[in-house]
């Protein structure tokens, strides 16, 4: 079955450590998408990818960083600049920039220990 | 700039009861609206999506939304409720590519028997 693959579902951060949130995608999608969720605060877009080898930021990049090698994979990385960690992550996927009906993986909670 | 106001965070109904959920948004160009509804720790499902066709946009599950320029509102409805639609809905707004897509801060439905 086609889908959004987000791995793992729950992960822990250590003060100070980088950690890297996985999302894989088999729909062929070119456009890849980043989002945080808080309570209470809806979905706010972290980086977005419309083609391979290119990215830009969101609203909230400060903190976090994306590669795009593949077209099926859009890791993101949260680094120790990001104070607040502490979110539901959200992967998200579109056939391509200007088609607005976006794919959403299960998602990845993160918790600073 | 867009936005999208929710209003109430929260909504309770008793199953087979009416489901209202309101959105309304501003845009200074015709926008595109879409209601995405989340269960408890999964990602995000389009339920339906407005793109200047029908005022009137049925969805899945028994969903229809309808836009009101007028009113700039977009409210979700179901006649009867289920207790299979608890969960949060989400109002999103975009006037062109699903990287510009702002959503609103959600409302949880409880259904009740």
């Amino acid at each position: 079955d086609g889908g959004i693959t987000q791995s793992p579902k729950y992960l822990f951060r250590k003060e100070g450590q980088n950690v890297t949130l996985s999302c894989e995608q088999n729909l062929n999608h070119d456009a890849m998408y980043w989002y945080r969720q808080d309570p209470g605060q809806g979905l706010r877009l972290i980086y977005y990818s419309q083609i391979v080898n290119d990215f830009q930021k969101g609203d909230i990049a400060e903190g976090y960083s994306v590669s795009r090698e593949k077209k099926e994979s859009f890791p993101l990385t949260v680094t120790s600049a990001q104070k607040n960690p502490t979110a539901f992550y959200l992967c998200a996927s579109s056939p391509g920039q200007y088609n607005e009906k976006l794919f959403f993986g299960s998602g990845t909670q993160l918790s600073v220990l | 700039a867009q936005s999208v106001t929710q209003l109430g965070s929260h909504v309770s109904v008793s199953e087979g009861a009416l489901v209202l959920l309101r959105c309304n948004y501003s845009s200074s160009v015709p926008p595109y609206l879409f209601w995405y509804v989340q269960y408890p720790n999964q990602g995000l499902q389009l339920l339906l999506k407005y793109t200047s066709a029908a005022t009137l946009v049925k969805g899945i599950n028994g969903f229809e939304a309808e836009f009101k320029k007028s009113e700039t509102s977009f409210h979700l409805t179901k006649p009867s409720a289920h207790m299979s639609d608890a969960a949060e809905y989400f109002c999103a707004v975009t006037t062109g590519t699903a990287s510009k897509l702002t959503f609103g801060t959600g409302t949880r439905l409880q259904v009740t028997l």
